[in-house]
């Protein structure tokens, strides 16, 4: 499977920490993309970051992406009781609007 | 600008019957794709359309298909329906042109297949 895993599967933070949460992959990509997934909803872009991109900020959201290790992390800084969703990692490789969803993050901001 | 609508949002089905979902892609969006998302398999790909021609494919059995019309609205189908299709069934559309961007969901059909 070229489906990706997330790190850690759940997490639990008060409001105002920050989150981390982390993606590996497993082949070579084109971009890598971030959604947010309310429960039982349809998910929501965040962010994407092209294979030649080590780093991207929007807003309070901030992403690596190391290719020579197939791996991005998010980071989400000083979070709100809205911010508790699922994230999930997406690859595509260049073979069209095809892409692979990591496992997801559960996050739980607690107020 | 409207998003992506999903009909029906839920249904209940019983094994060996069949069942159509629609979906309605963000206008001038010419890409739809279709996703399968299960707590244990996760969000897998299903397959994707571009103009009314099926420019991707998941790994996926021949029950499973779909089509396009002329206006980019999508259908998938699901034939001879087997418990483990129980699934929310996620619409995706996106420019489908150029440099791949972001895909833009619909909020889901949740098929329970009894």
């Amino acid at each position: 499977s070229q489906q990706g895993e997330e790190d850690p599967q759940a997490l639990s933070i008060q409001e105002g920490e920050n989150a981390t949460m982390n993606c590996s992959y497993k082949t070579s990509i084109n971009n890598l993309q971030w959604y947010r997934q309310n429960s039982g909803r349809g998910l929501v872009h965040l962010i994407l970051i092209r294979s030649n991109e080590r780093e991207k900020h929007s807003g309070r959201l901030r992403v690596t992406l190391d290719t020579s290790k197939k791996s991005s992390s998010l980071l989400i800084t000083a979070s709100r009781a809205a911010d508790t969703a699922s994230y999930f990692c997406a690859t595509d490789e260049g073979t069209g609007n095809q892409f692979y969803f990591g496992t997801g993050t559960s996050l739980t901001v607690i107020p | 600008k409207a998003g992506v609508t999903q009909t029906p949002r839920y249904l209940i089905k019983t094994r060996g019957q069949q069942v159509t979902l629609s979906c309605s892609p963000i206008s001038g969006h010419r890409s739809v794709s279709w996703y399968q998302q299960t707590p244990g398999q996760g969000l897998q790909f299903l397959f994707e359309y571009f103009s009314e021609t099926q420019r991707n494919k998941g790994n996926f059995p021949g029950r499973f298909s779909g089509r396009q019309f002329s206006n980019s609205r999508s259908e998938m189908n699901v034939s001879t329906l087997e418990l483990g299709d129980s699934a929310l069934y996620l619409c995706a559309s996106s420019l489908g042109t150029g440099t791949i961007g972001e895909l833009f969901f619909g909020e889901g059909s949740r098929l329970t297949v009894l």
